[in-house]
């Protein structure tokens, strides 16, 4: 039971455009959301966040949407680098309901930046 | 300001063997996370712990495997009689505290077993 979807799972977009990637969730009981940047034989590194009590959240080049009525949001990078080329994961956790900050991730989906 | 520390990088087991993974949080996070990602899937939580408590191990295979986060040291997942599908990519994540904070990632341990 997947609860955290990665419907794409590559994207490719080139140098200077944006970068959308999208994912949708199940579970009522999440209200917090991340997005997780990862290299290969490395570990996630956290990119940004956004609590269920928010639609948007922006820092620097990385924004991140929620619309908690169709339980789906997007992370837009803007513009898109050659150093963006990654795998990006969705993470969500229940943490402000109490169930702590265990997270469930997404598949990921592969990006690449061409030049 | 040293990060997540995660040990070994690399972990080669014969079935049958056992597998010790270490993981040292960052400096004043007392909340610790392990997930493993198998091959070409997303990472999936196994156990949280905090200091000599295990606090949510419903991730966690029912037989064979175990964490502990001692009053002093790193934490260790261990995994007992390895069997060839728990070779995977083991991460180990700490936090602060469980407020609104997001959780910082070790390396990971890639465990194979042969």
């Amino acid at each position: 039971d997947q609860q955290v979807k990665q419907n794409s799972p590559s994207l490719s977009v080139q140098e200077g455009r944006i970068s959308i990637l999208n994912c949708d969730y199940t579970n009522s009981m999440f209200d917090y959301f991340l997005w997780y940047k990862k290299y290969p034989a490395e570990g996630p590194t956290f990119l940004i966040s956004i609590s269920s009590i928010k639609d948007k959240n922006e820092d620097g080049r990385f924004t991140v949407f929620l619309n908690k009525s169709a339980k789906h949001l997007s992370l837009h990078i803007v513009p898109s680098q050659p150093g963006d080329s990654a795998v990006y994961f969705c993470a969500a956790s229940p943490i402000l309901t109490g169930g702590g900050n265990k997270l469930t991730f997404g598949t990921g989906t592969q990006l690449k930046v061409e030049l | 300001n040293a990060g997540v520390m995660q040990n070994p990088r690399h972990l080669v087991r014969r079935r049958g063997q056992e597998a010790r993974l270490r993981c040292s949080p960052m400096k004043g996070h007392s909340h610790v996370y392990w997930y493993r990602q198998l091959p070409e899937e997303g990472l999936k939580f196994m156990v949280y712990l905090q200091k000599e408590n295990i606090i949510d191990e419903s991730g966690m295979p029912k037989e064979r495997f175990s964490a502990e986060f001692p009053k002093e040291g790193p934490s260790i997942l261990r995994i007992q009689q390895v069997v060839r599908g728990d070779s995977a990519a083991y991460f180990c994540a700490s936090s602060p505290d469980v407020e609104l904070t997001e959780a910082f990632f070790g390396q990971g341990t890639r465990l194979t077993v042969v």
